[in-house]
C-alpha cells in the first residue's frame, strides 16, 4: 500500500504562508493525493484533495509535484484557528485503504 | 443538517462489559467507517461499510462488531471491553466517488476501560 510521510511538528505565525509537505513516493496513477485536518477535540475535516493538477479552494491551495512523489499544502495566510493536525493520505478508490498517518501538528504563534 | 452524529460522547466500561456506541448520518451517504485514535498514533480502520446491510474489517477489527441495518445508522459493538480498547472513536461516512471521496467525521467518542 502507498503511505505517505510527514514531519511530525511544524510551527508558524500567524498571517505568514504555511507550506506542509508530503511525501509519497510510491504513489500509484490512479491515487488521489487527499488532505484533512483535525482541530483539537474534533474528528478530522476534509481540506482538499487533488490528482495531478495543482488545486485552490477557499481553504486552502494544493500543489503537485509534476512526479507526483510529493505534495505540499499551502495555507496562504495562517490564523490561530488554522492550529491542527494535517494528515495527507491518498485515496485509490479502495475503502478499506484510506490510511490516515500521525500528520503534522502545526502550531501558530500569536 | 447535523451531518454525523455519534452517540455517546463519553463512556467508561468496566473490563468485561459490553456497549454499543452509534453512528448516525443525514447525508444519505452509502459508506460508513469506524476509526479508533490513541495517543500519537493516527486514525485506524477498525471496520467499515459500504451499503446498508454490508460489513466489512479494516485494520484493527479484533474485539469489535458491526451492523448496517439502515443506511444512516452504523453500529459497534465491543462484546467484551478490554483496556486495550480505551481510545478515542470517530465515525465516518461518504459518497462512493472512485478516489474522490470526501469523508465527513463525527466529533468522536471518548472511550475508557477499566
Amino acid at each position: 500500500d502507498a503511505k505517505t510521510t510527514q514531519p511530525n511538528s511544524m510551527e508558524s505565525n500567524e498571517e505568514e504562508p504555511v507550506h506542509l509537505p508530503c511525501n509519497h513516493s510510491t504513489i500509484s496513477g490512479t491515487d488521489y493525493i487527499h488532505w484533512y485536518r483535525q482541530l483539537p477535540s474534533q474528528g478530522p475535516e476534509y481540506v482538499i484533495h487533488g490528482l495531478t493538477s495543482n488545486v485552490n479552494n477557499r481553504m486552502a491551495s494544493l500543489a503537485i509535484a509534476e512526479d507526483r512523489k510529493s505534495s505540499t499544502l499551502i495555507l496562504h495566510r495562517a490564523t490561530l484557528r488554522d492550529a491542527a493536525v494535517y494528515y495527507c493520505i491518498l485515496n485509490g478508490g479502495a475503502t478499506n485503504k484510506l490510511i490516515f498517518g500521525t500528520g503534522t501538528l502545526l502550531a501558530v504563534q500569536p | 443538517n447535523a451531518g454525523v452524529t455519534q452517540t455517546p460522547k463519553f463512556r467508561v466500561l468496566k473490563t468485561g462489559q459490553s456497549m454499543t456506541l452509534l453512528c448516525a448520518q443525514d447525508m444519505n451517504h452509502e459508506y460508513m467507517y469506524w476509526y479508533r485514535q490513541d495517543p500519537g498514533m493516527g486514525l485506524r480502520l477498525i471496520h467499515y461499510s459500504v451499503g446498508e446491510g454490508t460489513t466489512a474489517k479494516g485494520e484493527v477489527p479484533d474485539g469489535y462488531n458491526v451492523s448496517r441495518l439502515k443506511k444512516q445508522n452504523f453500529l459497534l459493538g465491543l462484546e467484551s471491553a478490554a483496556p486495550s480498547q480505551t481510545s478515542v472513536y470517530f465515525c465516518a461516512s461518504s459518497y462512493p466517488d472512485r478516489g474522490h471521496e470526501k469523508l465527513f467525521f463525527g466529533s468522536g467518542t471518548q472511550l475508557s476501560v477499566l
